[in-house]
């Protein structure tokens, strides 16, 4: 099992520009959330999901937005990108019966210039 | 005041040494924590687990809660230079995933 993948990771936009964070994962979990990770600030979650078609907010979404059409997949999408968006972004997934128990990707460093 | 702080380090020690990481907290009502190891340029991976207060041990890891106190501790005996990452704590109401609040992480140095 690959667990969580995370593409790219890396990425350096320009203020405005918008672009796609893709996340996959092989361990059919039905869980998947977005947390972004900020010097001094811990994980904050952005977005999540409890399953395909059902996406819900987290603690920071604004700017941001997520579909979960398929259960592997769980794509972030930057609307335009502001410099306030420089950070890591982790994916992770995890199952309803234990869900406090969640798998992180390795995580995409993004800077918005 | 945030909700979870933690002391962000860095924390150095020499190979062989007991290590105390701590966090404290605001909200009375946590009663579900955990704590995360995450190596450098790596995302988190789920260390120890607790419920309420007390003590849990696996190996040479111990993770301790005093609700009355709202602080946590991790300790790592015989640390080791593969320990050297940074330590984050979690914490939640309830046991969803999606709900528990991270402190900020304590970067640890083992030393050879």
């Amino acid at each position: 099992n690959a667990g969580v993948t995370q593409t790219p990771k890396f990425q350096v936009l320009k203020t405005g520009q918008s672009m796609t964070l893709q996340c996959a994962q092989d361990m059919n979990h039905e869980y998947m959330s977005w947390y972004r990770q900020d010097p001094g600030m811990g994980l904050r979650l952005i977005h999540y999901s409890v399953g395909a078609g059902i996406t819900d907010q987290g603690e920071v979404p604004n700017g941001y937005n997520v579909s979960r059409s398929t259960t592997e997949d769980f794509p972030l999408r930057l609307l335009s990108a502001a410099p306030s968006q420089t950070s890591v972004y982790f994916c992770a997934s995890t199952t309803p019966a234990v869900s406090y128990e969640q798998y992180f990707g390795p995580g995409t460093r993004l800077t918005v210039t | 005041q945030k909700e979870v702080e933690q002391d962000p380090g860095p924390l150095s020690v020499p190979e062989g040494a007991i290590v105390s990481l701590n966090c404290t907290y605001s909200n009375s009502a946590f009663q579900y924590f955990m704590w995360y190891r995450q190596y450098s340029r790596k995302g988190p991976e789920l260390l120890m687990y607790t419920y309420s207060s007390g003590n849990k041990e696996d190996g040479r890891f111990t993770a301790q809660v005093d609700k009355s106190s709202k602080y946590i501790s991790l300790f790592i005996r015989d640390s080791q230079p593969s320990d050297s990452a940074t330590y984050l704590c979690a914490m939640s109401v309830d046991n969803y995933g999606q709900n528990f609040v991270f402190g900020p992480g304590t970067r640890l140095s083992v030393l050879p």
